[in-house]
C-alpha cells in the first residue's frame, strides 16, 4: 500500500515536498520503480519522476530542472521535491509502484503502474 | 511528440450493453500499452498491460487488444460499477516517457 503526505497548500516561488509511505511491501524491491504522478483538469494524468530504491532516478524532461525525487529506505518512503511552484503547479499528486524491463546494457524501460496511493491535494496559492 | 488520442470522450450505455474504447497513437507503441479504470474520487486502477494482458483481479469482461496504433478496450456486460473514466498510456522508452491519453468518460444509464 502507498499513501502520499505533504502540505494541501504552497506558495508560489516556494517548494513542494511530498512523502509516500510504503507499507506492505518493500521499498527495497528490486522489480519496482516508484513513481509520482499528478493529474489536473488542464494537463490530465501527467508522469513526473521515478526513483528506484538505490536512488536511480529518471524525471519527466518538462520539470527536470525543478525536481528532485529520492528514497530512505530506513523510513520505507520515498519523497519529491518541486521547486519555484506557480499556479501550473496545482493538481492531485500521485504515489505509485510499477515495473521495469533491464535489458543487456543495464538500460531500465520502466512500465505501467500497478499500486496507486489514494492521493493528496495540492494547491499553489498566496 | 508521441501523441495518445482516446475516443470517444464520452459513452454512455445501459447496463449490459458492450463499450468499446479507442486508443490510437500517433506513433507505433508494439504492444506496450496500458489501459486504467478511474473512478469518482478514486485513484487509477490498473486494467490492463502489454495491450491485452488483464492486471490481477481483473474481471474477465474488461478485454484489451490492438497493438501498432491502434489499440481498443472492450467492456462486456457492463454494470453500474463500470462508470468511471478510462485512461490509456504507453511506455517502454528510452530515456523514459511515460504518457496517458485524455481519458474516455463511460456512463451507465
Amino acid at each position: 500500500q502507498l499513501r502520499e503526505s505533504g502540505p494541501g497548500l504552497v506558495k508560489p516561488s516556494e517548494t513542494l515536498s511530498l512523502t509516500c509511505l510504503v507499507s506492505g511491501g518493500s521499498i527495497s524491491d528490486t522489480k519496482s520503480y516508484w513513481a509520482w504522478i499528478r493529474q489536473s483538469p488542464e494537463k490530465g494524468l501527467e508522469w513526473i519522476g521515478s526513483v528506484y530504491f538505490n536512488g536511480t532516478t529518471y524525471y519527466s524532461a518538462s520539470l527536470k530542472s525543478r525536481l528532485t525525487m529520492s528514497v530512505d529506505t530506513s523510513k520505507k518512503q520515498f519523497s519529491l521535491r518541486l521547486t519555484s511552484v506557480t499556479a501550473a503547479d496545482t493538481a492531485l499528486y500521485y504515489c505509485a509502484r510499477g515495473p521495469f524491463y533491464s535489458d543487456r546494457s543495464g538500460f531500465h524501460y520502466l512500465k505501467w503502474f500497478d499500486s496507486w496511493g489514494p492521493g493528496t491535494l495540492v494547491t499553489v496559492a498566496s | 511528440e508521441l501523441v495518445l488520442t482516446q475516443s470517444p470522450v464520452t459513452l454512455s450505455a445501459s447496463p449490459g450493453d458492450s463499450a468499446t474504447l479507442s486508443c490510437r497513437a500517433s506513433q507505433s507503441l508494439y504492444s506496450n500499452l496500458a489501459w486504467y479504470q478511474q473512478r469518482p474520487g478514486q485513484a487509477p486502477r490498473l486494467l490492463i498491460y502489454a495491450a491485452s494482458n488483464r492486471a490481477t483481479g481483473i474481471p474477465h469482461r474488461f478485454t484489451g487488444s490492438g497493438s501498432g496504433t491502434e489499440f481498443t478496450l472492450t467492456i462486456s456486460g457492463l454494470q453500474s460499477e463500470d462508470s468511471a473514466v478510462y485512461y490509456c498510456q504507453r511506455y517502454n522508452d528510452w530515456p523514459p516517457l511515460l504518457t496517458f491519453g485524455g481519458g474516455t468518460k463511460v456512463e451507465i444509464k
